[in-house]
């Protein structure tokens, strides 16, 4: 399958902060997602965008399509201690292909 | 509305039992999609249904695995004999279709170990 990079690893973020978390790849993507998952669920879509260089809020939460179309970052604002989870980006033709995921836990 | 519904939620076996797992997807979606979750291999795919049929079954690691799909509102993934390194939380997610606009919607899991 695609190769996604992503990054960081993990985190460890105080209550109030901004995070960011980048996807990046060799190839070239028509759509780049962002998917949350918490402890004992699957995971949920977050953002999902389908043109190079869209960007995309919901809520606290923005995300970017790399012009390159190799790239993505999704931003938390203003970080709560619900945020903590793990956050995948995700490729799609008619498949998901997944990063091997951003693990975000907050300090209250 | 009722999510995709996945049992069991835990599974522990022995080596070389037989395990199945169930998946009932969102009522009127046409796709349907299992996938594994390792530390080692994070998520991926195993095998993907369009409309009952199955189209991609690439990811399914060898023959003891098999799933089926034999309504639109179930299906079962079977791994037999089971082995320890088949211990993962096994996910079902459904969608409208299957193309790249149709959010995919995922169960909680099934985690399953294998002593």
């Amino acid at each position: 399958g695609q190769q996604l990079n992503q990054s960081p690893q993990s985190m460890f973020i105080q209550e109030g902060e901004d995070v960011s978390m980048n996807c990046t790849s060799s190839s070239i993507f028509n759509t780049w997602l962002w998917y949350k998952q918490d402890p004992g669920e699957g995971p949920v879509l977050l953002i999902a965008l389908y043109k190079a260089g869209e960007l995309t809020s919901n809520g606290r939460l923005t995300a970017q399509f790399g012009i390159t179309r190799k790239d993505s970052f999704l931003n938390i604002s203003a970080s709560i201690p619900s945020d903590v989870g793990i956050y995948f980006c995700a490729s799609r033709d008619y498949k998901l292909s997944f990063g091997a995921g951003t693990t975000v836990t907050v300090r209250a | 509305d009722a999510g995709v519904i996945q049992s069991p939620r835990h599974e522990v076996t022995e080596m070389g039992q037989e395990v199945t797992l169930r998946c009932k997807p969102i009522s009127g979606h046409n796709s349907l999609f299992w996938y594994r979750q390792t530390m080692m291999r994070g998520l991926e795919l195993l095998i993907y249904f369009n409309n009952n049929v199955p189209i991609d079954d690439s990811g399914m690691p060898e023959d003891r695995f098999s799933a089926k799909m034999p309504n639109a509102s179930f299906s079962t993934l079977k791994i037999q004999p089971s082995e320890p390194r088949d211990s993962a939380v096994y996910f079902c997610a459904s969608s409208l279709g299957a193309g790249p606009a149709d959010t995919q919607y995922f169960g909680p899991g099934t985690r399953l170990t294998v002593l």
